[in-house]
């Protein structure tokens, strides 16, 4: 079974630090994903990856910046976190096929005070 | 840019019976795919059934089956002889050919009745 992990189920961090989310996947995946999820708003992509050291910006990549260093790990940066990042951050990965679901990791709820 | 609406932010079913939620999505592509994802009560997002655009069968998963529309741009998840397991956030989700993200609905939240 593939296996996606968040290095954190439940963060809080004060306004202005600096936040690292960490995600992990078992399964030799290409493609990498981070969404926040807000109620009322569904899944928002904020960044992705298809390849180490390659990204993509998504629909809100502000404030936000990604790091793929190894094909297995995708970090998602907080340069300075803010109270309006509070949310729940979901990492996923893929296979580059025609009909590849995504795999999601069980989520980060972070709260910026 | 592609959207995909979800109209049906809750409902809700009673034990055994079967619902339906909708989705509708927007594009100028022929081929594409879409999804239905299932988030249980603070646990992982798991794929319940997907479909590809240029298939004309439905498709079916025990229990779940989907009622595609090409030309409406609809795609809509039945859920048959409903259980209290299926209680969770429903995403309805498109993706266009090629290595692409997908792009999700808001969700319908589905409680299911005793």
């Amino acid at each position: 079974d593939v296996k996606v992990t968040q290095s954190s189920r439940y963060l809080v961090k004060r306004t202005g630090e600096k936040v690292f989310l960490e995600c992990v996947q078992d399964m030799d995946h290409e493609n990498m994903f981070w969404y926040r999820q807000d109620p009322g708003l569904g899944l928002r992509l904020i960044y992705f990856s298809y390849d180490v050291k390659m990204k993509e910006k998504g629909d809100i990549p502000e404030g936000y910046s990604v790091s793929r260093e190894k094909k297995e790990r995708f970090s998602l940066i907080l340069e300075s976190a803010s109270t309006n990042q509070t949310s729940m951050y979901l990492c996923a990965s893929s296979l580059v096929l025609r009909t590849s679901e995504q795999y999601f990791g069980p989520g980060t709820r972070l709260t910026v005070t | 840019a592609q959207t995909v609406t979800q109209s049906q932010p809750e409902m809700s079913v009673q034990e055994a019976e079967t619902v339906t939620l909708s989705c509708t999505y927007d594009t100028s592509e022929s081929d594409y795919y879409l999804f239905w994802y299932k988030q249980p009560p603070s646990r992982q997002m798991i794929l319940v059934i997907r479909q590809e655009a240029y298939k004309q069968q439905n498709a079916t998963e025990n229990r779940f089956s989907v009622n595609f529309q090409k030309a409406a741009k609809s795609f809509s998840l039945k859920i048959s002889d409903s259980q209290l397991g299926d209680a969770a956030m429903y995403f309805c989700a498109y993706r266009r050919k090629g290595n692409t993200p997908l792009v999700f609905g808001k969700g319908t939240r589905l409680s299911v009745i005793a």
